[in-house]
Formats: structure tokens, C-alpha cells, sequence
């Protein structure tokens, strides 16, 4: 099984400013089958990114994400006020598929 | 837009088994990958397995001895039993949709997700 490692746990930002949150694999995945969602307080996660750099519908371009291998990160170039959440990737190379534990990005 | 909604009881005794109906509206069941995912309170997401539409199906080895998954095209319904239960498989459970982008194996769109505690 894949495990995920993501860092940092918990990142304390203001609007405006930039966040970039990594996620680490156990094993290199074979291609970039890494997946990233959001997830705010009492809601589902939400699609943000799939295979590592391609946003999902719907999805502001604020958000991307790249990476390969075992290293991959997710980008928010600049927070708006909805963006304060948890972040969670996946990886979708290995079954079972895994998610990370999270990293929550909070108000400073 | 296609909607999941997740129903069942949310309160089971330990030993006994969970059982879970998500109801997909607005679109076909057809061609597409339908998963379980479940989140224990204040923690992270776990991946139960899915069924496709035609009915083959993947379930997590840490769970495979208790899961059975089914679906029913006709009412446009998925179903998630877990046997044995135990306080460890409290938990909000999810159904959600598979990508076809991701060949099925990344999730959009999620149902809210229903709480089942299991307590005697």
C-alpha cells in the first residue's frame, strides 16, 4: 500500500498571500496519478486536481498543481477567504487508493 | 448535474452490519466507476472500494472480508453492507461518482455523506 505523507499539517496564511502544500508518496507512482481535494467543515471533499497538474471543472485557476514521482504539491497562488480548508491528495496509481492525512490551511 | 445522496441507519450495534444506500439523481449509472469512502470523525478519508456500473468490483484488502457492494442500474442505486461492525467503523460515509479523466479512480462529485456510529 502507498502511504502519503503531507506537509505541512497545519498553515497559517492571510488572504492574498500564497500556499503551497506538499504531499510525498511512499513509492514513486508510475505516472501522476495523484488527486487533490478540498474539504471544508461539514462538507464532502471536492475535486480540485487530478493526474497531479489538471484542474477539475469548474475549478479557478488560482489552484494547480504539479509534481512527479514521489513529490507533489498543490499551489494556491493567491488565498481567497473561501479557500481556508483542509487539503487532502490522493494517489490513484496503486490500489488501494490512498489519501493523505491532510493539511488545513487556516487563518493567521 | 448529477447529485449522490447516501441513507441508511445511523446508529448499529457492534457485530452487526451497516447498511448503506446511495441514490444517484440527475444522471446515468451507466459507464461509470462508483465508490465507498469513509472519514471516522476528526480524521482522514479512506478509500472502501467500488463497484462499477456492470458490476465488477475492487474493494480495500484491509476491509474485503466484511464489504459487499452492489448496484442496481434500474433505480439508480448503489449499496454498501460492512459486517461485523465494530466502534472502529464509526464513520461518515461517503458515495461519489469515479472520473473518467482518472479512469475512475478519482472522485467527483461526492454525496454529503451519512454518519453511522456503532454503539450498543
Amino acid at each position: 500500500e502507498i502511504v502519503l505523507t503531507q506537509s505541512p499539517g497545519t498553515l497559517s496564511l492571510s488572504p492574498g498571500e500564497r500556499a503551497t502544500l506538499s504531499c510525498r508518496a511512499s513509492q514513486s507512482l508510475s505516472s501522476t496519478y495523484i488527486a487533490w481535494y478540498q474539504q471544508k467543515p461539514g462538507q464532502a471533499p471536492r475535486l480540485l486536481i487530478y493526474g497531479a497538474s489538471s484542474r477539475a471543472t469548474g475549478i479557478p485557476d488560482r489552484f494547480s498543481g504539479s509534481g512527479s514521482g514521489t513529490d507533489f504539491t498543490l499551489t494556491l497562488s493567491r488565498l481567497e477567504p473561501e479557500d481556508f480548508a483542509v487539503y487532502y491528495c490522493q494517489q490513484y496509481g496503486s490500489s488501494p487508493f490512498t489519501f493523505g492525512p491532510g493539511t488545513k490551511v487556516d487563518f493567521k | 448535474q448529477v447529485q449522490l445522496q447516501e441513507s441508511g441507519p445511523g446508529l448499529v450495534k457492534p457485530s452487526e452490519t451497516l447498511s448503506l444506500t446511495c441514490t444517484v439523481s440527475g444522471g446515468s449509472m451507466s459507464n461509470y466507476y462508483w465508490n465507498w469512502i469513509r472519514q471516522p470523525p476528526g480524521k482522514g478519508l479512506e478509500w472502501i472500494g467500488y463497484i462499477y456500473y456492470s458490476g465488477s468490483i475492487n474493494y480495500n484488502p484491509s476491509l474485503r472480508s466484511r464489504v459487499t457492494m452492489s448496484v442496481d442500474t434500474s433505480k439508480n442505486q448503489l449499496s454498501l453492507k460492512l459486517s461485523s461492525v465494530t466502534a472502529a467503523d464509526t464513520a461518515v460515509y461517503h458515495c461519489a461518482r469515479g472520473l473518467a479523466s482518472c479512469g475512475g479512480d478519482c472522485y467527483g462529485p461526492w454525496g454529503q455523506g451519512t454518519l453511522v456510529t456503532v454503539s450498543s
